[in-house]
């Protein structure tokens, strides 16, 4: 059963880098069928997507969020990292990690979602 | 960017009532892309509904999905104690994903 697990520090600084990391089980992270992508969710608000990345390396970013985030993959490791460059308060949120099919471009499979505080 | 913009942004109604919730788009949308998330309080979303009407996997029929081009539906048809959430449409288009703001189905 595939399952997807965020993890990194739950309070970061600001003016910080967020960093997190998903780790696959249950797949690889290598399938041609699938993309792997970070969401956050701000306290009482809704969805944000922040990034998606294909096994191969392509990554595609929230414009929004592109001078900031970067996604990475390393497959031997059936993982994928997101860093957040320069934290406000403002990127505070539950991030999540989730699979995203490739042909309809959904987001079918989702972590659990861990909570990231920025603060000093 | 394609903006989603779902209404109405509260929904109260009664179990076993029709609930009727609408995703409009900026910009056409393909109905290939357009999905529709569940999520209740402290969990991670869920998919509902992929390709503008295919339901997904273990998701009950009283779940549909329809429209085309700018406009979108979720319709559940007799909702269940379970049903009562926040939902979610989301697109994509142009290398990117973005999701409407919500629609939180509470109990009147």
């Amino acid at each position: 059963q595939l399952q997807l697990q965020e993890s990194g520090p739950g309070l970061v600084k600001p003016s910080e880098t967020l960093s997190l990391t998903c780790t696959v089980s249950g797949d690889s992270i290598s399938s041609t069928s699938y993309y792997w992508g970070w969401i956050r969710q701000p306290p009482g608000k809704g969805l944000e997507w922040i990034a998606t990345i294909y096994y191969s390396g392509t990554t595609y970013y929230n414009p929004s969020l592109k001078s900031r985030a970067s996604i990475s993959v390393d497959t031997s490791k059936n993982q994928f990292s997101l860093k957040l460059r320069s934290v406000t308060a403002a990127d505070t949120a539950v991030y999540y990690c989730a699979r995203n099919y490739y042909f309809y471009n959904y987001m079918d499979v989702w972590g659990k979602g861990t909570t990231v505080t920025v603060s000093s | 960017e394609i903006v989603l913009t779902q209404s109405p942004g509260t929904l109260s109604l009664s179990p076993g009532e029709r609930a009727t919730l609408s995703c409009r788009a900026s910009q056409s949308v393909s109905s290939s892309y357009l999905a529709w998330y569940q999520q209740k309080p402290g969990q991670a979303p869920r998919l509902l509904i992929y390709g503008a009407s295919s339901r997904a996997t273990g998701i009950p029929d009283r779940f549909s999905g329809s429209g085309s081009g700018t406009d979108f539906t979720l319709i559940i048809s007799r909702l269940e104690p379970e049903d009562f959430a926040v939902y979610y449409c989301q697109q994509y288009s142009s290398s990117a994903w973005t999701f409407g703001q919500g629609t939180k189905v509470e109990i009147k």
